[in-house]
């Protein structure tokens, strides 16, 4: 089935540091979809991507979708406490499932 | 918009027992509805996907006799776990696709039931 992976797992930064975090595929996507779950909360949908190189912004994060619609990103610019959470990438499998990457867990540093 | 609405949001109950959670969509129809479970620091594993009026899809792995999915409305799907164990201690979470048609729809999820077997 399809899967995604997600790098890093782990990432502890200074408060107004950058954060990126990576998600890649083998196959060629439809859509990417990214979610963030704040600790001890559930996902909650940030953004889909659906078109070669599209690049969308909500604020301090801007979102990439690769040229080949395999790799996707989320950045986030100078970042601040309530950034902290785990992130989320998703990609579809089949009609209906998604499919999670691994997570990227974010802290900071005060 | 797009709420989902999960109940208990914690249980703590003894060996042997069965849990019911419940998983509504408040202000939209699902015909599908989706059940993970995620464990401590992991990703979501989807267990089964849903289907309102018909048997639940599981994913390879999945009992489906020890996760019993109901889906018997177009607002409410229920998964119970029968018979809980220790190891079935977990954080359980399910979700709804608004329109349910599509590759692109996102998935709203509830708040997440944390289950605990002692």
């Amino acid at each position: 089935g399809q899967q995604v992976m997600q790098i890093p797992q782990y990432q502890h930064v200074q408060e107004g540091e950058d954060f990126t975090t990576y998600c890649n595929s083998s196959t060629t996507l439809s859509n990417i979809q990214w979610y963030k779950q704040r600790p001890g909360g559930h996902p909650v949908f940030l953004i889909q991507l659906v078109k070669s190189g599209e690049v969308k912004k909500q604020k301090r994060l801007t979102f990439q979708f690769g040229e080949a619609k395999k790799n996707s990103s989320l950045h986030i610019t100078a970042t601040q406490t309530t950034d902290v959470g785990t992130y989320f990438c998703a990609v579809p499998q089949g009609a209906q499932k998604l499919v999670f990457g691994q997570g990227t867990r974010l802290t900071i540093n005060p | 918009g797009a709420v989902v609405s999960q109940h208990p949001s914690r249980v703590i109950c003894k060996s042997g027992t069965s849990v019911k959670i419940e998983c509504r969509s408040l202000d939209f129809q699902a015909t599908t509805m989706f059940w993970y479970r995620q464990f401590p620091k992991k990703s979501l594993m989807l267990m089964a996907t849903s289907n309102e009026g018909s048997k639940a899809t599981y994913e390879q792995g999945v009992e489906k006799d020890k996760f019993l999915i109901n889906h018997a409305s177009l607002t409410l799907s229920t998964l119970t776990v029968t018979s809980a164990h220790p190891e079935d201690s977990s954080f359980y979470i399910c979700s709804a696709r608004v329109g349910g048609t599509g590759r692109g729809q996102p998935q709203h999820f509830g708040d997440g039931t944390r289950l605990s077997i002692l």
